[in-house]
């Protein structure tokens, strides 16, 4: 079945270390997206990339970085200048750059310890 | 820039019965895209319903129906025939006709179900 695949579910972070947060997607979609979402607040996005080797800043970048050297992944590496980094990560991709809605992943659960 | 205003933090509904989700939202656009997700405790974001705004016509998706107000720039969701399995967080978001590329979120509604 076509979809995205996140992973770790859980992931456990030292302060003052990067970690990377792998999103895949086997649905043929152009387009892929990061969201952030905290306790009582919506989804903020943090990077989307149209097409590959191409991502542009969200609302909320600094201290976030990506890549997209292929079609189906699209990783998120999180900085040691992300201040508050403990959040519920998600990706998501579409097809038409979302006129349609979104595909998510089931999300990851990142924790600086 | 567009925001998306949910002022129901939480809800509740008796199951088989009926609950209405609000959902405001601000811009100056007259061409856009709404939309209703659902996320259970799974945490899975699913896309439950869509508008377009050219469209007069109220969507739907079997139990779930919109209210579609375009001059109040209202978008409202109903559950009819509450399930068990429809307890979650409901989120509404908005997506600029444009080549803006992102969805604005809400904060979202968390609907308890109650037998």
């Amino acid at each position: 079945d076509g979809g995205i695949t996140q992973s770790p579910k859980y992931l456990f972070r030292k302060e003052g270390q990067n970690v990377t947060l792998s999103c895949e997607q086997n649905l043929n979609h152009d387009a892929m997206y990061w969201y952030r979402q905290d306790p009582g607040q919506g989804l903020r996005l943090i990077y989307y990339s149209q097409i590959v080797n191409d991502f542009q800043k969200g609302d909320i970048a600094e201290g976030y970085s990506v890549s997209r050297e292929k079609k189906e992944s699209f990783p998120l590496t999180v900085t040691s200048a992300q201040k508050n980094p403990t959040a519920f990560y998600l990706c998501a991709s579409s097809i038409d750059l979302g006129v349609l809605g979104y595909t998510f992943g089931s999300g990851t659960r990142l924790t600086v310890v | 820039a567009q925001t998306v205003t949910q002022s129901q933090p939480e809800m509740s509904v008796q199951e088989a019965e009926t609950v209405t989700l609000s959902c405001t939202y601000d811009t100056s656009e007259s061409d856009y895209y709404l939309f209703w997700y659902k996320q259970p405790p799974s945490r899975q974001m699913i896309l439950v319903i869509r508008q377009e705004a050219y469209k007069q016509q109220n969507a739907t998706e079997n139990r779930f129906s919109v209210n579609f107000q375009k001059a109040a720039k209202s978008f409202s969701l109903k559950i009819s025939d509450s399930q068990l399995g429809d307890a979650a967080m409901y989120f509404c978001a908005y997506r600029s006709a444009d080549s803006n590329y992102k969805l604005t979120f809400g904060k979202g509604t968390l609907l308890t179900v109650n037998p």
